[in-house]
Parts: C-alpha cells; structure tokens; sequence
C-alpha cells in the first residue's frame, strides 16, 4: 500500500529566509509525487509533480523539490519565502504506471511565515 | 490546465435531509473521478473513486449507503449525502482524471449539518 509522510504539523520561517517542508513516501512501484497548496476554505492548487526525468522539479510560485529515491523523500523547497506563501501545503504520492491508481494525501503541513 | 467544477460551493442543511453534490469536467472527459472528504485542519481522506458507467469502489470505513455516488457521464459525478448527520459536516473535494492521465481538483464545497 502506498503512504506519505509529512512530518512536521507546522513550519515557521521569516519572510526572506529558504524554507522546506519535508516528505517521504512509500510506494510499491515508480512513484508519482506531487504537492498541493490550500489556501484557508479554498480548494488545492497544483504547486509541481515530479513524474520522471530530473530529480530537481520547478513549480509554482517560485517552489521547488528535489526527488531523491534513496531516501525516498520529496521535500519542497523555496530559496526566499514570502508572507503570502503561508498555507497548508500537501504532499501526495501515486502508484506510477496504472491508470487505476488514486492520488493519497500527507498529513499537511502549515507554513507560516512572519514579516 | 483542466478544470474541475462543484456545484455547490456551500451547503447547510437540517439533520436528516439528503445533500447532492455535482462534479463537473469542464473541457475534459474524465474516466475516474474521486471523492475526498477534508475535517477542519486534516489531510483529505479518499472516499471513493468511480469509473463512467460503473459502479463505485470505496474505501474502507466508507458507507456505501450513506454516500452514494453516480457517474453517469465522462463530465459528471454526484455526491449524495443522505440522512445527513452533524458529523457529516465537513469539506468534499472531488477530483477528476482524464485519458491523459493528469488528474485535477475542484474547489471544494463545504457541507453544514445542523
């Protein structure tokens, strides 16, 4: 069965500064990882997916993450975090290479960032 | 990229009354579209994935009965929450996959039970 860990609940960061929200997963084939953004009753917002290729994905609003197989970890990373990036951002991880595979979700972790 | 609407955005209803809930593909043809569930300040829960024309598979601790799902086309999925309980109140999000295999979410609509 497949899993994602997000070990951290909060991360807290000021305005400038890198920031990192860290994830590992656990898949039993080739893993599709993807992280989300929430924004307070709104919807996910798409950030970045890694599906193949290089290991160093670029996504959205100048985020990054780094697919690193040996330690099975997928941590979103941003060189200078910004007030308006405080959210709740998901990591999430499926089974590449079936279509019938679903999409299941970390725990979340809240970024906030202060002036 | 895709978009995925739900219909309504908010909901309140009195305790027992059933509740639909509409999930659209608006310029994609989705083969399987999922249902999450997110509590206040939680991860979303996979409820159930459903394929056009089939029924749908859920997931474990998920009652089928209490939460029926239709796929009738490759651009609609419903949620229908019946005998709705307070602890039924809660944020669905449906998702939606198409032949290209890219999946994409709606905005949410956050059901109220009073």
């Amino acid at each position: 069965a497949q899993s994602v860990a997000q070990p951290e609940d909060q991360v807290n960061v000021a305005e400038g500064n890198p920031l990192t929200v860290k994830c590992t997963y656990s898949v039993s084939g080739n893993p599709y990882l993807f992280w989300y953004v929430q924004y307070p009753n709104r919807g996910l917002q798409f950030l970045l997916k890694y599906i193949t290729g290089d290991n160093l994905v670029k996504g959205s609003y100048g985020f990054e993450a780094e697919f690193n197989k040996s330690q099975t970890s997928f941590h979103l990373k941003k060189p200078s975090a910004l007030v308006s990036d405080s959210a709740l951002y998901f990591c999430a991880v499926r089974e590449g290479g079936s279509s019938a595979s679903k999409i299941i979700f970390g725990s979340g972790t809240r970024l906030s960032i202060r002036p | 990229g895709a978009v995925v609407s739900q219909h309504p955005s908010r909901v309140i209803c009195k305790s027992g009354t059933s509740v639909k809930i509409e999930c659209r593909s608006l310029d994609f043809q989705a083969t399987t579209m999922f249902w999450y569930r997110q509590f206040p300040k939680q991860s979303l829960m996979l409820m159930a994935t459903s394929n056009e024309g089939s029924k749908a598979t859920y997931e474990q601790g998920v009652e089928k009965d209490k939460f029926l799902i239709n796929h009738a086309s490759l651009t609609l999925s419903t949620l229908t929450v019946t005998s709705a309980h307070p602890e039924d109140s809660s944020f669905y999000i449906c998702s939606a996959r198409g032949t290209a295999n890219e999946q994409f979410f709606g905005p949410g609509t956050r059901l109220t039970v009073l």
